[in-house]
């Protein structure tokens, strides 16, 4: 149980363009969400956290006008890039969490994390 | 600044030995402290975590940690390695005044047969 999908797994587009990334927890009810970021050769970074039907929290220095997160349903929550640049070549990861708090926290939650999407930007 | 370390890129063990993966924090106030596992193209999967109680925390495919607050540490640890423990491993940390979870660099575990 506790499986967490990611689609795409790799995408390419160009400069400008804006691309969606679709986390979802495939058996469980994901009461949150959490989307990383992972640098070469560096550890991952934390994003944001999204609840359903609520706005996400962003980490400070996210751009949330440039990486859009919506969370519509307890199983799917989106990443869109938007007017994607070559910078934004990254790995993204998203996970999720099954634990009821008022307040999720990435630093306490256990989380399931999706295998990962790979974007390049030309 | 807080972070956590893993000070060690590459661990080497030999089946049935056992093996240890170090990892280090400096974090304010209490923390919290998670070991993830990550095997070739999978996603980070979950072995265990400390947030309060016993120091020993026992996770998922026999492995343990131990936290031990004087020494900063949070070390995994397991009695007896298997070949299909060979991954990367990594050890994340946070505390009760913030949201954002740290990442440790991740230790690349090599079991041989």
């Amino acid at each position: 149980g506790a499986v967490v999908s990611q689609h795409p797994s790799w995408v390419i587009c160009k400069s400008g363009t804006s691309v969606k990334i679709e986390c979802r927890s495939l058996d469980f009810q994901a009461t949150t969400m959490f989307w990383y970021r992972q640098f070469p050769k560096q550890s991952l970074m934390l994003m944001a956290t999204s609840n359903e039907g609520s706005k996400a929290t962003y980490e400070q220095g996210v751009e949330k006008d440039k990486f859009l997160i919506n969370h519509a349903s307890l199983t799917l929550s989106t990443l869109t890039v938007t007017s994607a640049h070559p910078e934004d070549s990254s790995f993204y990861i998203c996970s999720a969490s099954r634990e009821e708090s008022a307040r999720p926290r990435a630093d306490t939650d256990t989380q399931y994390f999706g295998p990962g999407t790979r974007l390049t930007v030309l | 600044a807080q972070s956590v370390a893993q000070p060690e890129d590459q661990v080497n063990v030999a089946e049935g030995n056992p093996l240890t993966v170090k990892c280090t924090y400096s974090v304010s106030g209490n923390p919290y402290l998670f070991w993830y596992v990550q095997y070739p193209n999978r996603g980070l999967q979950f072995l265990l975590k400390y947030i309060t109680g016993d120091n020993l925390v026992k996770g998922s495919y026999g492995f343990e940690a131990e936290f031990n607050k004087s020494q900063t540490s949070f070390h995994l640890k397991k009695p007896s390695a298997l070949v299909s423990d060979s991954a990367l491993y990594f050890c994340l940390g946070g505390n009760q005044a913030g949201t954002a979870l740290i990442f440790g660099k991740g230790t690349t575990l090599s079991v041989s047969s």
